[in-house]
């Protein structure tokens, strides 16, 4: 069964400044999706980045782009540029690309805190 | 466009009591899904739905029902609610394979329910 790993429980950085947030994960497919999703205090899920595992190049959304190492199955997040309303807890989540039901289920990690200091 | 809609947002509940939350997409995906957030912790699936008259357990399924007879509709059910269904709970949507997607899911802003 896959797993995720977030290894950090909390994070902080100053703003303006750059962090990284890692995660890990076990799988045996060679092909899947993985996520990057932010929860602010109001609960909601947020869509922060994707990366499909066939694709080779990083994934980026302006101020947020991941390091992926397939061979590693390591999936961190970059936050550059630090604002004060990054501060969330942020999830990483995996998906099978084959997905249907529970196979199509979305696998977490615990979360890490992220806390952004003026 | 209201995305995924939940209601409702609050509630608190008595030991025994019975409850449904609501869940709407209109975005005319297959698939569906409840999930719980404990504090501390990630989200665990529930129940899953991948298109209307098909339903199936997740991981965490006792003390819960659904059903879905439309696109749009998965309402899931407390029966007799207990204080360790006391959580956040998300439904959550997503195109299938052959809708052709990014493999996202789209979650509702969730529901906080308290069993007392």
């Amino acid at each position: 069964a896959q797993t995720v790993t977030q290894s950090q429980p909390e994070m902080s950085v100053q703003e303006a400044e750059t962090v990284t947030l890692s995660c890990t994960y076990d799988t045996s497919e060679s092909d899947y999706y993985l996520f990057w999703y932010k929860q602010p205090p109001s609960r909601q899920m947020i869509l922060v980045i994707r990366q499909e595992a066939y694709k080779q190049q990083n994934a980026t959304e302006n101020r947020f782009s991941v390091n992926f190492q397939k061979a590693a199955k390591s999936f961190s997040l970059k936050i550059s540029d630090s604002q004060l309303g990054d501060a969330a807890m942020y999830f990483c989540a995996y998906r099978r690309p084959n997905y249907g039901g529970s196979q199509g289920n979305l696998i977490f990690g615990k979360g890490t805190k992220l806390s952004v200091k003026p | 466009n209201a995305g995924v809609t939940q209601t409702p947002k609050f509630r608190i509940l008595k030991i025994g009591q019975s409850m449904t939350l609501q869940c709407t997409q209109d975005m005319n995906h297959n698939y569906m899904y409840w999930y719980r957030q404990d504090p501390g912790m990630g989200l665990k699936l529930i129940y899953y739905s991948v298109g209307a008259g098909i339903t199936d357990k997740g991981e965490v399924p006792n003390g819960y029902n659904v059903s879905r007879s439309t696109t749009e509709d998965f309402p899931l059910r407390l029966e007799l609610a207990a204080p360790s269904q006391t959580s956040v709970y998300f439904c959550a949507s997503s195109y299938s394979k052959l809708q052709g997607a990014a493999g996202e899911l789209f979650f509702g802003e969730g529901s906080r329910l308290t069993v007392l």
